[in-house]
Order: C-alpha cells, then sequence, then structure tokens
C-alpha cells in the first residue's frame, strides 16, 4: 500500500543534541500527525498541523507543515535518553475515498546515547 | 478512563495452532484497526471495521481472520496458514473520519511461535 517515506531512517545521538527528521509524499496532505513508539508499546500522538505552513510546538518538539503540502518536519531540541523510540509522521490522504484510512510514514528510529 | 486495550500482551503459540488476540475500546469509536509491525519496519495493515458486523481486508489480511459482533471489541485471529506469524500486533481505534485526530492505539501484542 501507499508510504510515506521519512528519512533518515535512524539516528544515533547524544544526549543534548537537537534532531531533525522529515516526511515526504507524492500527493498532498490536508493534515499531517506525528507519533512517538517507546519500545515495546503503542504509538502515541505527539503533534498535529492542520495548514500549510502551521509550526507547532509541544514541550521539546516542533513539527511544521510544508508549504508544497506534500511534507512535514519533525524538530526535537535537547534530546534526553526518553526521547528514544520510532517516530512516525502519519496523515489522510487527499480524496481518501470511502474508507478514510490513514497513511503512516516508514518511521525513524531515534537512539540516545546519555 | 477512557482507552484501548489489547490483550495478551505475550503470547506463545505452538505451530500449526490458531491463536486470537483482544481488543476492547471503550471510547466510543466507530473504527478499529489491526497493525503487524516486524523489527526494523513500519506499520502494515491487516483488517479494519467501520461498523458492527462489516470488515475489510488490509494490505496483508492473508492467515489472518477478524470479527466486529460489539462495537467495542475487534478480535484478531492468527490462523495456522499465516506463514511467519511472529510480530509485534497493534489494535487502533478511531471516529469515523480520523483525518484530523488520528488513531489511539492500545499497547500491543508481541506474539512468538514456538
Amino acid at each position: 500500500g501507499q508510504q510515506l517515506n521519512q528519512s533518515p531512517q535512524s539516528m544515533f545521538i547524544q544526549e543534548g543534541e537537537d534532531v531533525s527528521m522529515n516526511c515526504t509524499s507524492s500527493s498532498i496532505f490536508n493534515t499531517w500527525l506525528w507519533y512517538k513508539q517507546d519500545p515495546g508499546e503503542g504509538p502515541v500522538l505527539l503533534i498535529a498541523l492542520y495548514k500549510a505552513g502551521e509550526l507547532t510546538s509541544n514541550g521539546r518538539l516542533t513539527a511544521q507543515f510544508g508549504i508544497t503540502r506534500k511534507d512535514s518536519f519533525l524538530n526535537i531540541s535537547a534530546s534526553i535518553p526518553s526521547d528514544v523510540g520510532i517516530y512516525f509522521c502519519a496523515g489522510p490522504p487527499r480524496g481518501g475515498g470511502a474508507t478514510n484510512k490513514l497513511i503512516f510514514g516508514t518511521g525513524t528510529l531515534l537512539a540516545v546515547q546519555p | 478512563d477512557g482507552g484501548i486495550t489489547q490483550s495478551p500482551k505475550y503470547l506463545f503459540r505452538k505451530e500449526g495452532q490458531n491463536v486470537t488476540l483482544s481488543c476492547e475500546q471503550n471510547l466510543n469509536h466507530d473504527a478499529m484497526y489491526w497493525y503487524r509491525q516486524d523489527p526494523g519496519q513500519g506499520l502494515r495493515l491487516i483488517y479494519y471495521s467501520q461498523i458492527v458486523n462489516d470488515f475489510q481486508k488490509g494490505d496483508i489480511a492473508e492467515g489472518y481472520s477478524v470479527s466486529r459482533e460489539k462495537k467495542e471489541s475487534f478480535p484478531l485471529t492468527v490462523t495456522s496458514a499465516q506463514k511467519n506469524p511472529t510480530a509485534f500486533y497493534l489494535c487502533a481505534s478511531s471516529i469515523l473520519y480520523p483525518g484530523d485526530y488520528g488513531y489511539t492505539f492500545g499497547s500491543g501484542t508481541r506474539l512468538t511461535v514456538v
């Protein structure tokens, strides 16, 4: 099925470093969602974006809705060990038809070394 | 508290046996979903349901079956026809049009075939 492409695929950083990741699509999205999955748990919604150019923060996390509506970005400032996990972007494809299912990105695995 | 509960957290199955994973939600959500997650991979949709007594195949439905007899419950059966069932299984629920709000995920069931 259709997927959103996330990069990088994985990141290994030192505690205190800033992190940037992105999500791209070949088609337009009207909403971008960012999830975090802790090891051995289900994903949890972090941030939702609804307008092109929108910049939204949640603590040390900041996400942006790309101007082209085909991409989104997530930044984490001053990383800490509990930031470890997999970060997924997701969204409903425009003109998603009768199914109304979300499309999920391929995920970015983040490892933080104390 | 409203939420979505998966049980058990860990499940072991002998080859050739069917096994059923439980998923219950008290969020009054219309739609429910089952995903499979393998190490290093993203989320792959197995089945989804948008209304009681109706469900649709996802991208990897072969070897799996579901039922939706109650709005709150969406159990997944992993049959002996599933060639490689060892994986992490995630259940999710949402309103009928989840675009703006996303899915709520359970905490997952890790299935191991021994």
